[in-house]
C-alpha cells in the first residue's frame, strides 16, 4: 500500500546540495511527513519531519508544499558519507500506518 | 545508554524450527516495534506495542508472534521457520509522548533458513 513515491535512485555531486524529491498525494491532515536514512545495511536513522511548515535541522531541511501532497528533503552539502537509501513517509509515528516504501538510493561522488 | 540492542546478529535455521528474536531498550519508551527486510526492499512492520502488556499486528504478522511483558523487552518469535522468512528483522523503539517522533533502531538481525 504505497503512500508515497520516490525516484529509486540519484547521484550527487560531493559538496553540492542534494535535493531528494517525494509524492505524497494522499496524505491526510494529521498526517506528518517523516524522513529516514539507511546507510548500508544498519539500522534506519531519523532525519527530519514536519507537518506543513518547512523545517531545518542540522542534518538537513524539509520543504513542503503548500498542498502537501509533495515535499523536498534537501541536504544543503553532501558528504561521501550521506551515501544511503533516502525513506520519505507519510503517517503517525505508531500503529500500522508506518510504511516505508522502497525509498531512493543516494549516491554521492567525489 | 545503549540503546536499542538486538541479538542474536546472526541465525541460520532450519525449516520448522522455532527461534526468539531478543530486543531490548533502556530509554523507557512505551512503543516498541518488529520490522523485517528483504533483500532490494524497504522495512515492513510485523508487529508492534504502545507499552507493557499491549501488542498488535503490522503489515506482515503471519508467521510471527510477539509479547510485551516489561517495557524494556519486545522479543519476536518464529514459530515455524520457513525459507521465506530469510530476512533482516529491525527493532524499534520511541517515547509516546507529545513532540517525541523519532523511531531509534537497532543493528538488526540477520536470519537465514534453510
Amino acid at each position: 500500500d504505497a503512500k508515497t513515491t520516490q525516484p529509486t535512485s540519484m547521484d550527487c555531486a560531493e559538496g553540492r546540495a542534494a535535493n531528494l524529491p517525494c509524492n505524497h498525494s494522499t496524505i491526510s491532515g494529521n498526517e506528518y511527513v517523516y524522513w529516514y536514512r539507511q546507510i548500508h545495511s544498519q539500522g534506519p536513522q531519523y532525519i527530519i519531519h514536519g507537518l506543513k511548515n518547512n523545517e531545518t535541522n542540522e542534518m538537513a531541511s524539509l520543504i513542503i508544499t503548500e498542498d502537501r501532497k509533495s515535499s523536498t528533503l534537501i541536504l544543503p552539502h553532501a558528504t561521501l558519507r550521506d551515501t544511503a537509501v533516502y525513506y520519505c513517509i507519510v503517517g503517525y509515528i505508531t500503529g500500522n500506518q508506518f510504511y516505508f516504501g522502497t525509498g531512493t538510493s543516494l549516491t554521492v561522488i567525489p | 545508554n545503549a540503546g536499542v540492542t538486538q541479538t542474536p546478529k546472526f541465525q541460520v535455521l532450519k525449516t520448522g524450527q522455532s527461534m526468539t528474536l531478543q530486543c531490548a531498550q533502556d530509554m523507557n519508551h512505551e512503543y516498541m516495534s518488529w520490522y523485517r527486510q528483504d533483500p532490494g526492499m524497504g522495512l515492513r512492520l510485523i508487529h508492534y506495542s504502545v507499552g507493557a502488556g499491549i501488542t498488535d499486528q503490522g503489515e506482515v504478522p503471519n508467521g510471527y508472534n510477539v509479547s510485551r511483558s516489561t517495557t524494556e523487552d519486545f522479543p519476536l518469535r518464529l514459530l515455524s521457520a520457513a525459507p521465506s522468512q530469510t530476512s533482516v528483522y529491525f527493532c524499534a523503539s520511541s517515547p509516546l509522548s507529545e513532540g517525541s517522533y523519532e523511531q531509534y533502531f537497532g543493528p538488526g538481525t540477520r536470519l537465514t533458513v534453510t
